[in-house]
């Protein structure tokens, strides 16, 4: 596709289940991003991928959060044990990152609406 | 206090007015500047984007970054219905070495036909 797909769009949950959240960046875009969108918050970044160094974990609330990206194109994020709390919009986001460069453009995709009962 | 201050809205206007929305920020490191926009149940998409102090113009939506105040802007000339989302403004800087996006909650727009 043209552009950044996530799935599943809507995922509901029981408390203390583990829930996995994927996205596929756009073909070519070296940098994937998470960010967590709740109601009447802005976005709040939680872990960024560029090509193959060692991800940026420092938005990640707690341990029962993390991330992988295989083969340098999807990622799935994974919370374990879930809470209420962690009911929101799940947003990711590519971007083509030259060498170099400091020109950061987000593409983001449409979300997953997480809600855990 | 946040690091960027935005109006949550709703922002109510008459198709055709000229809409002003603004944020405010507090880290001098800051150097990059955004706005997105988010309609209803999708993802941001980026409007326009900034690099330091000045204005940027395109088609109807002109951007400021007064880094002397700490002040963005986003000015949208000849508002149209469709023009209704909620606009987020966005900063990066060295501080995290340009990688990540800092955002504000975002104003609600809403214009009437």
């Amino acid at each position: 596709g043209a552009g950044v797909s996530q799935s599943p769009s809507n995922k509901v949950t029981e408390k203390g289940k583990d829930v996995e959240l994927r996205c596929d960046p756009i073909s070519g875009h070296t940098a994937l991003y998470w960010y967590r969108q709740s109601l009447g918050q802005g976005l709040e970044f939680l872990i960024y991928f560029q090509g193959n160094s060692a991800p940026d974990k420092s938005g990640l609330p707690s341990d029962r959060f993390s991330a992988e990206r295989t083969g340098g194109s999807v990622s799935t994020l994974t919370i374990q044990r879930t809470q209420q709390e962690d009911s929101a919009v799940y947003l990711c986001a590519s971007s083509l990152v030259r060498g170099g460069s400091t020109n950061e453009k987000l593409f983001f995709g449409s979300g997953t609406q997480l809600s855990v009962l | 206090q946040k690091e960027v201050e935005q109006d949550p809205g709703p922002l109510s206007v008459p198709e055709g007015a000229i809409v002003s929305l603004n944020c405010t920020y507090s880290n001098s490191a800051f150097q990059y500047f955004m706005w997105y926009r988010q309609y209803s149940r999708k993802g941001p998409e980026l409007l326009m984007y900034t690099y330091s102090s000045g204005n940027k113009e395109d088609g109807r939506f002109t951007a400021q970054v007064d880094k002397s105040s700490k002040y963005i802007s986003l000015f949208i000339r000849d508002s149209q219905p469709s023009d209704s989302a909620t606009y987020l403004c966005a900063m990066s800087g060295k501080d995290s070495g340009y990688s990540t996006l800092t955002f504000g909650k975002g104003t609600m727009l809403l214009v009437s036909p």
